[in-house]
């Protein structure tokens, strides 16, 4: 199926700093999802990227999808102990739209 | 968010006995999913069931045998498992729209299982 690539695995910061995780396909995708998921939780939906160069804000969360296509990020401003989680990005299947891969994920701990 | 309802929530069975788990979505969604969620590995997908048809069988061993009776429930049978098969079992749900992009994924608080 397909594969997705995302890092880091963990990061560590203080609150206050930022926090940047990265996902890369190598086949061009059709759009890209962003979960998060909480320590005992389960994944959440964030948001939605279709458009090549497309850039989404919610809040102090920035995501960008790529021009080609085949990477995204997810930026973090100024962290704060409620951004405590996993955060993981979901590509579709080339030919079957009802199927999802997930990214590995990247453990944010941020401490206060 | 309580639109994915799984139950139990935790499961600890021997390698001999025959379990179930459950999924009930009330969010009108016309496709369900079973996902694995290990420590060692990313988010696995099982099974897709779309119009409560089962679309997709991600190669996953015939000890787990999935069953959607309708489109609002769907159930994971557990027999004869493995002690690498604890995980967390996560369902979920989505709209099938048929479309050219995919419909956000709700999911269910998971199911812990533990295999002795």
């Amino acid at each position: 199926g397909q594969q997705v690539m995302q890092i880091p695995q963990y990061q560590h910061v203080q609150e206050g700093e930022d926090f940047t995780t990265y996902c890369n396909s190598s086949t061009t995708l059709s759009n890209i999802q962003w979960y998060k998921q909480r320590p005992g939780g389960h994944p959440v939906f964030l948001i939605q990227l279709v458009k090549s160069g497309e850039v989404k804000k919610q809040k102090r969360l920035t995501f960008q999808f790529g021009e080609a296509k085949k990477n995204s990020s997810l930026h973090i401003t100024a962290t704060q102990t409620t951004d405590v989680g996993t955060y993981f990005c979901a590509v579709p299947d080339l030919y079957n739209f009802n199927k999802f891969y997930f990214g590995s994920g990247t453990k944010l701990n941020v401490k206060p | 968010e309580t639109g994915v309802t799984q139950t139990p929530r935790h499961l600890v069975m021997g390698m001999t006995n025959k379990k179930s788990l459950k999924c009930e979505q009330h969010l009108g969604h016309n496709a369900m999913y079973w996902y694995k969620q290990s420590a060692k590995k990313p988010l696995e997908l099982m099974f897709v069931y779309s119009l409560e048809e089962r679309v997709e069988n991600n190669s996953v061993p015939s000890r787990f045998s999935p069953e959607c009776p309708n489109s609002s429930h769907l159930f994971l049978h557990l027999h004869t498992l493995q002690p690498e098969d604890s995980a967390l079992y996560l369902c979920a749900s989505s709209q099938d729209g048929q479309g050219q992009f995919n419909e956000k994924l709700f999911f269910g608080s998971g199911t812990q299982l533990s295999v002795l």
